[in-house]
């Protein structure tokens, strides 16, 4: 079992819809990062949280540290939303600040 | 301000042979981490450098070696390259260890 883990695996959406992914972790973090990654693999920053709520445009992150849960909302999706979405945890307990990925959710988003 | 950059983009190698991936940290950035990411699969932490020192290393084997330089700039290296080596790399640079990582296009490796 993955420490982390992502639901759903794939989507596919409309465009206009209001979609959201989910990521539960099993280990104890100190923040978590949401990540989107495109074809040919470029990764992206989106948000870095550790609690509560993150709002950037039309995204919004959440946290709940003590259901060890997180959510990615993404309101009125746009095709060009159209990505890998990964959450990350990262646990600063040690003396690294590695992150240990879930395997990502395939979001498509049809005209 | 540039951005995290990785060289080359594209590699191909046969198995035995040796490689060097390179990245460039984001200026201010004092912390590199190594990642690899297998197809279809999400990115599995390799080390981190910070200040010219391993700060952590991944459940990868020896002939996965790296170094960063007094300008914070890094090199992985992989030994006896193997089929399985295939992936893409990914580096990312952050201000400090505990600070917020931003990622490198990415080195895809084909081992043949």
């Amino acid at each position: 079992k993955n420490e982390v883990e992502q639901s759903p695996q794939n989507l596919t959406a409309q465009e206009g819809e209001f979609i959201t992914i989910n990521c539960s972790y099993s280990v104890g973090i100190s923040a978590l990062h949401w990540l989107q990654q495109h074809p040919g693999g470029g990764i992206v920053s989106l948000f870095m949280l550790s609690s509560g709520k993150k709002k950037h445009g039309r995204l919004i992150a959440t946290i709940n540290i003590q259901e060890k849960h997180s959510s990615l909302h993404i309101t009125a999706s746009h095709p060009r939303d159209s990505a890998v979405y990964i959450c990350a945890a990262i646990n600063y307990g040690g003396s690294q600040g590695n992150l240990i990925f879930g395997k990502g959710t395939k979001l498509s988003v049809k005209p | 301000e540039t951005g995290v950059t990785q060289s080359p983009t594209h590699l191909i190698k046969t198995r035995g042979q040796q490689v060097t991936l390179r990245c460039s940290s984001q200026s201010g950035h004092n912390t590199v981490s190594w990642y690899q990411q297998a197809l279809g699969q999400g990115p599995q932490f390799i080390f981190q450098y910070y200040r010219e020192e391993e700060n952590g290393r991944g459940n990868f084997p020896p002939r996965f070696s790296g170094l960063q330089f007094p300008n914070y700039s890094s090199e992985l290296n992989v030994n006896a390259l193997e089929l399985d080596d295939s992936a893409l790399y990914l580096c990312a640079s952050s201000l400090d260890y505990l600070y917020e990582q931003y990622f490198g296009p990415g080195t895809r490796l084909t081992v043949t």
